[in-house]
Protein backbone atom coordinates (compact mmCIF):
# COMPACT_ATOMS: atom_id res chain seq x y z
CA UNK A 1 0.00 0.00 0.00
CA UNK A 2 0.84 4.00 -0.14
CA UNK A 3 3.47 4.91 2.33
CA UNK A 4 4.89 8.74 2.92
CA UNK A 5 7.73 9.53 5.33
CA UNK A 6 8.67 12.49 6.85
CA UNK A 7 11.41 13.65 9.33
CA UNK A 8 9.19 15.21 12.12
CA UNK A 9 11.12 18.13 13.04
CA UNK A 10 13.66 20.93 11.56
CA UNK A 11 14.76 24.07 13.21
CA UNK A 12 16.88 26.64 10.99
CA UNK A 13 17.36 30.75 11.58
CA UNK A 14 15.82 33.45 9.54
CA UNK A 15 16.96 34.15 6.53
CA UNK A 16 18.34 30.96 6.16
CA UNK A 17 17.44 28.08 3.73
CA UNK A 18 14.89 25.42 5.05
CA UNK A 19 14.62 22.02 3.04
CA UNK A 20 11.91 19.92 3.85
CA UNK A 21 12.20 16.01 3.06
CA UNK A 22 9.79 13.27 1.76
CA UNK A 23 9.92 9.84 0.62
CA UNK A 24 6.72 7.77 -0.85
CA UNK A 25 6.42 4.33 -1.64
CA UNK A 26 3.73 4.37 -4.49
CA UNK A 27 5.63 3.86 -7.94
CA UNK A 28 2.36 4.78 -9.35
CA UNK A 29 1.88 8.18 -7.76
CA UNK A 30 0.59 11.17 -9.97
CA UNK A 31 1.09 14.61 -8.43
CA UNK A 32 2.63 14.89 -4.96
CA UNK A 33 1.61 17.75 -2.88
CA UNK A 34 3.11 19.89 -0.33
CA UNK A 35 0.53 21.39 2.30
CA UNK A 36 1.40 23.63 5.79
CA UNK A 37 -0.85 23.85 8.57
CA UNK A 38 -0.36 26.88 10.86
CA UNK A 39 -1.60 26.38 14.58
CA UNK A 40 -5.10 26.09 15.14
CA UNK A 41 -5.81 26.36 11.07
CA UNK A 42 -6.44 24.01 8.50
CA UNK A 43 -4.26 22.65 6.19
CA UNK A 44 -3.30 24.88 3.25
CA UNK A 45 -2.36 24.30 0.06
CA UNK A 46 1.08 25.47 -0.83
CA UNK A 47 2.41 23.65 -4.22
CA UNK A 48 2.05 20.60 -5.87
CA UNK A 49 4.14 18.83 -8.80
CA UNK A 50 3.53 16.29 -11.43
CA UNK A 51 4.75 12.65 -11.30
CA UNK A 52 6.93 13.85 -15.26
CA UNK A 53 8.62 17.05 -13.57
CA UNK A 54 11.55 17.27 -11.73
CA UNK A 55 11.42 20.58 -10.50
CA UNK A 56 8.79 23.08 -9.90
CA UNK A 57 9.46 27.15 -8.24
CA UNK A 58 7.07 29.41 -7.34
CA UNK A 59 8.99 32.51 -5.50
CA UNK A 60 10.34 31.02 -2.65
CA UNK A 61 9.26 27.93 -2.99
CA UNK A 62 11.22 25.38 -5.30
CA UNK A 63 9.68 21.36 -5.09
CA UNK A 64 12.36 19.08 -6.31
CA UNK A 65 11.23 15.33 -7.27
CA UNK A 66 13.35 12.44 -7.63
CA UNK A 67 11.50 9.61 -9.45
CA UNK A 68 13.44 7.04 -9.32
CA UNK A 69 14.33 7.16 -5.55
CA UNK A 70 10.62 7.99 -4.44
CA UNK A 71 11.96 11.36 -2.67
CA UNK A 72 10.27 15.01 -2.77
CA UNK A 73 11.76 17.95 -1.40
CA UNK A 74 10.60 21.33 -0.37
CA UNK A 75 12.85 24.42 -0.52
CA UNK A 76 11.86 27.55 1.27
CA UNK A 77 14.49 30.49 0.31
CA UNK A 78 14.73 33.47 3.05
CA UNK A 79 12.98 31.94 5.61
CA UNK A 80 10.66 33.65 7.80
CA UNK A 81 9.13 33.45 11.22
CA UNK A 82 5.69 33.55 9.74
CA UNK A 83 7.29 30.15 7.67
CA UNK A 84 7.05 28.72 11.13
CA UNK A 85 3.90 25.81 10.21
CA UNK A 86 4.27 22.03 9.90
CA UNK A 87 4.56 20.81 6.68
CA UNK A 88 2.90 17.94 5.07
CA UNK A 89 3.41 15.44 2.06
CA UNK A 90 1.05 14.28 0.26
CA UNK A 91 1.02 11.49 -2.56
CA UNK A 92 -2.15 10.82 -4.80
CA UNK A 93 -2.41 7.84 -7.49
CA UNK A 94 -5.35 6.95 -9.43
CA UNK A 95 -4.81 3.28 -8.65
CA UNK A 96 -5.65 2.13 -5.17
CA UNK A 97 -7.97 4.19 -3.39
CA UNK A 98 -8.03 7.57 -5.24
CA UNK A 99 -7.39 9.70 -2.14
CA UNK A 100 -4.33 11.48 -0.95
CA UNK A 101 -2.20 9.76 1.37
CA UNK A 102 -0.60 12.41 4.01
CA UNK A 103 2.72 11.97 5.21
CA UNK A 104 3.10 12.75 9.72
CA UNK A 105 4.61 16.30 8.55
CA UNK A 106 7.18 17.67 9.73
CA UNK A 107 7.46 20.70 11.99
CA UNK A 108 9.26 23.56 11.19
CA UNK A 109 10.35 26.21 13.72
CA UNK A 110 12.21 29.15 12.59
CA UNK A 111 14.59 31.09 15.62
CA UNK A 112 14.73 34.58 14.88
CA UNK B 1 -16.33 33.88 3.95
CA UNK B 2 -14.91 30.76 4.25
CA UNK B 3 -15.30 27.96 1.31
CA UNK B 4 -15.55 24.74 3.49
CA UNK B 5 -17.39 25.20 7.06
CA UNK B 6 -16.83 22.92 9.76
CA UNK B 7 -19.35 22.82 12.67
CA UNK B 8 -18.85 22.76 15.38
CA UNK B 9 -15.46 24.42 15.99
CA UNK B 10 -15.02 22.31 19.32
CA UNK B 11 -16.75 19.82 21.21
CA UNK B 12 -16.37 17.80 24.22
CA UNK B 13 -18.83 14.87 24.98
CA UNK B 14 -18.95 11.51 27.04
CA UNK B 15 -18.18 7.97 26.52
CA UNK B 16 -21.34 6.41 24.36
CA UNK B 17 -22.78 9.69 23.44
CA UNK B 18 -23.14 9.71 19.77
CA UNK B 19 -22.19 13.18 18.12
CA UNK B 20 -22.04 14.33 14.09
CA UNK B 21 -19.76 16.85 12.63
CA UNK B 22 -21.09 18.69 9.82
CA UNK B 23 -19.63 19.84 6.95
CA UNK B 24 -20.65 21.92 4.44
CA UNK B 25 -18.67 24.11 0.97
CA UNK B 26 -19.44 26.87 -1.18
CA UNK B 27 -16.52 25.70 -3.77
CA UNK B 28 -19.43 23.50 -6.05
CA UNK B 29 -16.70 20.19 -6.17
CA UNK B 30 -18.23 17.00 -6.03
CA UNK B 31 -15.66 15.40 -3.86
CA UNK B 32 -15.58 15.45 -0.05
CA UNK B 33 -13.47 14.03 2.56
CA UNK B 34 -13.35 13.76 6.24
CA UNK B 35 -9.78 13.04 7.80
CA UNK B 36 -8.47 12.66 11.76
CA UNK B 37 -5.34 14.23 12.98
CA UNK B 38 -3.80 13.08 15.95
CA UNK B 39 -0.45 13.87 17.04
CA UNK B 40 2.33 12.55 15.07
CA UNK B 41 0.60 10.80 13.19
CA UNK B 42 -0.21 13.12 10.26
CA UNK B 43 -3.94 12.63 8.90
CA UNK B 44 -6.02 9.45 8.96
CA UNK B 45 -8.83 9.14 5.80
CA UNK B 46 -12.07 8.12 7.35
CA UNK B 47 -14.43 8.28 4.32
CA UNK B 48 -15.07 9.90 1.28
CA UNK B 49 -17.20 10.83 -1.29
CA UNK B 50 -16.97 11.49 -4.98
CA UNK B 51 -20.66 12.58 -5.32
CA UNK B 52 -24.20 12.00 -3.85
CA UNK B 53 -24.36 8.28 -4.50
CA UNK B 54 -20.83 7.35 -4.11
CA UNK B 55 -19.44 6.85 -0.66
CA UNK B 56 -15.96 5.17 0.17
CA UNK B 57 -14.53 3.75 3.39
CA UNK B 58 -11.05 5.12 4.24
CA UNK B 59 -8.30 3.17 6.38
CA UNK B 60 -9.62 4.22 10.01
CA UNK B 61 -14.13 4.53 9.22
CA UNK B 62 -14.78 1.75 12.00
CA UNK B 63 -16.74 3.79 14.87
CA UNK B 64 -17.76 6.33 12.18
CA UNK B 65 -20.43 7.01 9.68
CA UNK B 66 -21.23 9.49 7.30
CA UNK B 67 -24.12 11.19 5.59
CA UNK B 68 -23.43 12.99 2.18
CA UNK B 69 -27.00 14.64 2.46
CA UNK B 70 -26.51 17.03 -0.69
CA UNK B 71 -23.15 17.95 -2.78
CA UNK B 72 -22.53 20.93 -0.70
CA UNK B 73 -23.07 18.83 2.66
CA UNK B 74 -20.69 15.55 4.13
CA UNK B 75 -21.57 14.63 8.23
CA UNK B 76 -19.85 12.52 9.93
CA UNK B 77 -21.00 10.91 13.19
CA UNK B 78 -19.96 9.02 15.72
CA UNK B 79 -22.31 6.43 16.81
CA UNK B 80 -20.78 5.53 20.68
CA UNK B 81 -17.99 8.41 21.06
CA UNK B 82 -14.93 6.61 22.95
CA UNK B 83 -12.01 8.47 24.27
CA UNK B 84 -9.34 7.19 21.71
CA UNK B 85 -11.21 9.22 19.15
CA UNK B 86 -10.50 12.32 20.95
CA UNK B 87 -8.70 14.19 17.96
CA UNK B 88 -8.95 17.20 15.14
CA UNK B 89 -11.35 16.28 12.48
CA UNK B 90 -11.26 17.91 9.15
CA UNK B 91 -13.00 17.69 5.94
CA UNK B 92 -11.52 18.63 2.67
CA UNK B 93 -13.30 19.18 -0.76
CA UNK B 94 -11.46 18.60 -4.40
CA UNK B 95 -12.91 19.25 -7.46
CA UNK B 96 -10.63 16.31 -9.09
CA UNK B 97 -10.09 18.29 -12.21
CA UNK B 98 -7.17 17.99 -14.63
CA UNK B 99 -6.73 14.85 -13.26
CA UNK B 100 -5.72 16.70 -9.78
CA UNK B 101 -6.88 15.80 -6.15
CA UNK B 102 -6.14 19.14 -4.91
CA UNK B 103 -7.58 19.41 -1.44
CA UNK B 104 -8.85 22.28 0.29
CA UNK B 105 -9.72 21.82 4.06
CA UNK B 106 -11.73 23.20 7.11
CA UNK B 107 -10.64 24.79 9.76
CA UNK B 108 -11.18 21.55 11.51
CA UNK B 109 -13.18 20.37 14.54
CA UNK B 110 -11.50 19.25 17.73
CA UNK B 111 -13.09 16.61 19.53
CA UNK B 112 -12.64 15.72 22.71
CA UNK B 113 -14.40 12.11 24.53
CA UNK B 114 -14.17 12.09 27.99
Amino acid sequence: GEDVEQSLFLSVREGDSSVINCTYTDSSSTYLYWYKQEPGAGLQLLTYIFSNMDMKQDQRLTVLLNKKDKHLSLRIADTQTGDSAIYFCAEFSYTGRRALTFGSGTRLQVQP
Amino acid sequence: DADVTQTPRNRITKTGKRIMLECSQTKGHDRMYWYRQDPGLGLQLIYYSFDVKDINKGEISDGYSVSRQAQAKFSLSLESAIPNQTALYFCATSDGQGGRETQYFGPGTRLLVL
